[in-house]
Protein backbone atom coordinates (compact mmCIF):
# COMPACT_ATOMS: atom_id res chain seq x y z
CA UNK A 1 0.00 0.00 0.00
CA UNK A 2 1.86 2.92 -1.25
CA UNK A 3 -0.13 5.69 0.28
CA UNK A 4 -0.03 9.10 -1.19
CA UNK A 5 2.78 9.59 -3.77
CA UNK A 6 4.23 12.88 -4.95
CA UNK A 7 6.34 12.74 -8.01
CA UNK A 8 9.21 14.86 -8.45
CA UNK A 9 10.72 14.70 -5.19
CA UNK A 10 12.72 17.56 -6.43
CA UNK A 11 12.49 20.40 -9.10
CA UNK A 12 14.39 23.51 -10.16
CA UNK A 13 12.28 25.95 -12.42
CA UNK A 14 13.36 29.24 -14.29
CA UNK A 15 11.00 32.04 -13.96
CA UNK A 16 8.31 32.14 -16.03
CA UNK A 17 8.54 28.18 -16.82
CA UNK A 18 5.42 25.99 -15.95
CA UNK A 19 5.52 22.45 -14.56
CA UNK A 20 2.90 19.90 -13.12
CA UNK A 21 3.60 18.52 -9.44
CA UNK A 22 2.18 14.88 -9.51
CA UNK A 23 0.10 13.41 -6.94
CA UNK A 24 -1.85 9.82 -6.76
CA UNK A 25 -2.93 8.04 -4.03
CA UNK A 26 -4.38 4.56 -3.72
CA UNK A 27 -6.80 4.77 -0.55
CA UNK A 28 -9.42 5.32 -2.16
CA UNK A 29 -9.36 8.86 -0.55
CA UNK A 30 -12.20 11.23 -1.47
CA UNK A 31 -10.63 14.29 -0.41
CA UNK A 32 -7.23 15.70 -1.71
CA UNK A 33 -5.01 18.52 -0.82
CA UNK A 34 -2.01 20.97 -1.73
CA UNK A 35 -0.19 22.68 0.61
CA UNK A 36 3.06 24.60 0.62
CA UNK A 37 5.25 24.44 3.58
CA UNK A 38 7.67 27.76 3.48
CA UNK A 39 10.00 27.95 6.36
CA UNK A 40 7.99 29.11 9.89
CA UNK A 41 4.98 29.84 8.19
CA UNK A 42 3.53 25.97 8.84
CA UNK A 43 1.23 24.39 6.28
CA UNK A 44 -0.84 27.08 3.66
CA UNK A 45 -3.76 24.98 1.73
CA UNK A 46 -3.06 26.45 -1.51
CA UNK A 47 -6.39 23.98 -3.55
CA UNK A 48 -8.34 21.14 -2.58
CA UNK A 49 -11.00 18.65 -4.17
CA UNK A 50 -13.90 16.84 -2.46
CA UNK A 51 -14.15 14.48 -4.88
CA UNK A 52 -14.02 13.80 -8.69
CA UNK A 53 -14.39 16.55 -11.13
CA UNK A 54 -15.00 19.02 -7.93
CA UNK A 55 -11.87 21.15 -6.89
CA UNK A 56 -12.21 24.24 -4.60
CA UNK A 57 -9.32 27.21 -3.41
CA UNK A 58 -7.90 27.47 -0.42
CA UNK A 59 -6.16 30.24 1.28
CA UNK A 60 -3.30 31.02 -1.11
CA UNK A 61 -4.51 29.86 -4.61
CA UNK A 62 -3.35 32.60 -6.93
CA UNK A 63 -0.55 31.10 -9.22
CA UNK A 64 -1.68 27.79 -9.31
CA UNK A 65 -4.40 25.10 -10.82
CA UNK A 66 -5.38 22.16 -10.55
CA UNK A 67 -7.61 19.20 -11.99
CA UNK A 68 -9.38 16.35 -10.22
CA UNK A 69 -10.46 13.99 -13.06
CA UNK A 70 -9.92 10.60 -10.86
CA UNK A 71 -10.79 9.73 -7.55
CA UNK A 72 -6.50 8.68 -7.69
CA UNK A 73 -5.01 11.74 -8.91
CA UNK A 74 -4.57 15.50 -8.20
CA UNK A 75 -1.71 17.18 -10.53
CA UNK A 76 -0.75 20.67 -9.34
CA UNK A 77 -0.17 23.20 -12.13
CA UNK A 78 2.28 26.23 -11.90
CA UNK A 79 1.94 28.37 -15.33
CA UNK A 80 4.20 31.11 -14.76
CA UNK A 81 6.95 29.91 -12.19
CA UNK A 82 8.18 32.91 -10.16
CA UNK A 83 11.03 33.09 -7.13
CA UNK A 84 7.56 33.08 -4.72
CA UNK A 85 6.50 30.03 -5.01
CA UNK A 86 9.91 28.30 -4.11
CA UNK A 87 8.73 26.37 -1.47
CA UNK A 88 8.19 22.40 0.17
CA UNK A 89 4.67 21.43 -1.58
CA UNK A 90 2.75 18.51 0.12
CA UNK A 91 -0.32 16.81 -1.37
CA UNK A 92 -1.92 15.08 1.07
CA UNK A 93 -5.91 12.59 1.26
CA UNK A 94 -8.35 12.15 3.23
CA UNK A 95 -11.85 9.90 3.44
CA UNK A 96 -15.40 11.55 4.76
CA UNK A 97 -18.36 9.36 4.19
CA UNK A 98 -21.36 11.41 3.59
CA UNK A 99 -20.40 14.63 5.52
CA UNK A 100 -18.06 13.69 8.19
CA UNK A 101 -15.09 13.09 7.98
CA UNK A 102 -13.86 9.73 8.57
CA UNK A 103 -9.53 9.89 8.72
CA UNK A 104 -7.08 12.79 9.37
CA UNK A 105 -4.84 13.78 6.41
CA UNK A 106 -2.21 11.42 5.00
CA UNK A 107 0.15 13.34 3.89
CA UNK A 108 2.66 12.45 0.44
CA UNK A 109 6.68 12.92 0.99
CA UNK A 110 6.45 16.29 -0.94
CA UNK A 111 8.16 18.08 -3.66
CA UNK A 112 10.99 20.93 -2.98
CA UNK A 113 10.35 23.22 -5.69
CA UNK A 114 13.31 26.22 -6.39
CA UNK A 115 12.39 28.61 -8.57
CA UNK A 116 15.35 30.57 -10.05
CA UNK B 1 -3.05 37.30 14.90
CA UNK B 2 -2.68 34.32 13.78
CA UNK B 3 -5.49 32.24 14.42
CA UNK B 4 -3.30 29.34 15.61
CA UNK B 5 0.23 29.87 17.78
CA UNK B 6 3.18 28.14 18.36
CA UNK B 7 6.82 28.26 19.18
CA UNK B 8 9.06 27.27 16.77
CA UNK B 9 11.96 26.25 18.84
CA UNK B 10 14.14 25.06 18.57
CA UNK B 11 14.01 22.97 21.81
CA UNK B 12 16.94 20.46 22.69
CA UNK B 13 16.87 18.13 25.96
CA UNK B 14 18.90 15.37 26.97
CA UNK B 15 17.45 11.54 26.19
CA UNK B 16 14.73 10.62 28.40
CA UNK B 17 13.42 13.91 29.40
CA UNK B 18 9.95 14.85 29.38
CA UNK B 19 8.88 17.24 26.73
CA UNK B 20 6.15 19.81 26.73
CA UNK B 21 4.94 20.94 23.11
CA UNK B 22 2.17 23.50 23.38
CA UNK B 23 -0.28 25.72 21.08
CA UNK B 24 -2.72 28.90 21.63
CA UNK B 25 -5.31 29.17 19.64
CA UNK B 26 -7.76 32.06 19.26
CA UNK B 27 -10.81 30.93 17.34
CA UNK B 28 -13.55 29.22 19.92
CA UNK B 29 -14.87 27.66 17.41
CA UNK B 30 -12.00 24.74 16.84
CA UNK B 31 -13.50 21.61 18.47
CA UNK B 32 -10.88 18.88 16.76
CA UNK B 33 -6.83 18.52 17.75
CA UNK B 34 -4.43 17.10 16.14
CA UNK B 35 -0.60 16.83 16.40
CA UNK B 36 1.66 15.82 13.40
CA UNK B 37 5.25 14.96 13.53
CA UNK B 38 7.50 15.85 10.67
CA UNK B 39 11.13 14.25 10.38
CA UNK B 40 13.49 15.99 7.90
CA UNK B 41 12.41 16.14 4.38
CA UNK B 42 9.60 14.07 5.15
CA UNK B 43 5.67 14.47 5.04
CA UNK B 44 3.73 15.33 8.54
CA UNK B 45 2.49 12.14 9.43
CA UNK B 46 -0.92 11.87 12.48
CA UNK B 47 0.42 11.65 16.45
CA UNK B 48 -2.39 12.48 18.14
CA UNK B 49 -6.33 13.43 17.57
CA UNK B 50 -8.29 14.66 20.23
CA UNK B 51 -11.90 15.96 20.09
CA UNK B 52 -12.94 18.80 22.63
CA UNK B 53 -11.21 19.17 26.02
CA UNK B 54 -9.68 16.68 28.20
CA UNK B 55 -6.29 14.45 27.88
CA UNK B 56 -5.64 12.00 25.50
CA UNK B 57 -2.80 9.28 25.94
CA UNK B 58 -1.14 6.83 23.56
CA UNK B 59 1.90 5.23 24.94
CA UNK B 60 4.56 7.82 26.02
CA UNK B 61 2.52 10.44 24.29
CA UNK B 62 -0.09 12.84 25.88
CA UNK B 63 -2.34 15.46 24.50
CA UNK B 64 -3.89 17.66 26.46
CA UNK B 65 -6.52 20.57 25.34
CA UNK B 66 -7.94 23.31 27.24
CA UNK B 67 -10.37 25.20 25.56
CA UNK B 68 -11.44 27.37 28.37
CA UNK B 69 -7.70 28.61 27.79
CA UNK B 70 -7.77 27.94 24.28
CA UNK B 71 -4.31 26.15 24.92
CA UNK B 72 -3.27 22.53 23.85
CA UNK B 73 -0.37 20.52 24.19
CA UNK B 74 1.62 17.34 23.82
CA UNK B 75 3.62 15.53 26.27
CA UNK B 76 6.73 13.43 25.83
CA UNK B 77 7.55 10.74 28.25
CA UNK B 78 11.19 9.14 28.46
CA UNK B 79 12.06 11.13 25.08
CA UNK B 80 14.31 8.92 22.62
CA UNK B 81 16.49 10.57 20.15
CA UNK B 82 14.32 9.19 17.73
CA UNK B 83 11.74 11.29 18.34
CA UNK B 84 13.04 14.24 17.07
CA UNK B 85 11.20 15.90 14.47
CA UNK B 86 9.13 19.07 14.22
CA UNK B 87 5.62 18.62 15.59
CA UNK B 88 2.73 20.89 14.00
CA UNK B 89 -0.27 21.16 16.33
CA UNK B 90 -3.58 21.49 13.80
CA UNK B 91 -7.37 21.89 14.15
CA UNK B 92 -10.56 22.30 12.29
CA UNK B 93 -14.06 23.50 13.81
CA UNK B 94 -16.04 20.81 12.73
CA UNK B 95 -15.98 17.06 11.72
CA UNK B 96 -17.74 17.53 8.84
CA UNK B 97 -16.08 18.33 5.18
CA UNK B 98 -16.62 20.76 2.54
CA UNK B 99 -15.66 24.51 2.03
CA UNK B 100 -16.25 25.44 5.71
CA UNK B 101 -14.24 23.14 7.22
CA UNK B 102 -10.37 24.01 6.96
CA UNK B 103 -7.31 22.58 8.89
CA UNK B 104 -5.20 25.24 10.32
CA UNK B 105 -1.59 24.41 10.99
CA UNK B 106 1.15 25.64 13.70
CA UNK B 107 4.08 26.53 12.15
CA UNK B 108 5.74 23.83 13.83
CA UNK B 109 8.32 23.01 16.78
CA UNK B 110 11.81 21.43 15.80
CA UNK B 111 12.30 19.12 18.97
CA UNK B 112 16.26 17.70 19.19
CA UNK B 113 16.45 14.85 21.71
CA UNK B 114 20.45 14.90 22.61
CA UNK B 115 21.56 10.62 23.32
Amino acid sequence: NAGVTQTPKFRILKIGQSMTLQCTQDMNHNYMYWYRQDPGMGLKLIYYSVGAGITDKGEVPNGYNVSRSTTEDFPLRLELAAPSQTSVYFCASSYSQGQRMNTEAFFGQGTRLTVV
Amino acid sequence: QKEVEQDPGPLSVPEGAIVSLNCTYSNSAFQYFMWYRQYSRKGPELLMYTYSSGNKEDGRFTAQVDKSSKYISLFIRDSQPSDSATYLCAMRKTNYGGATNKLIFGTGTLLAVQP
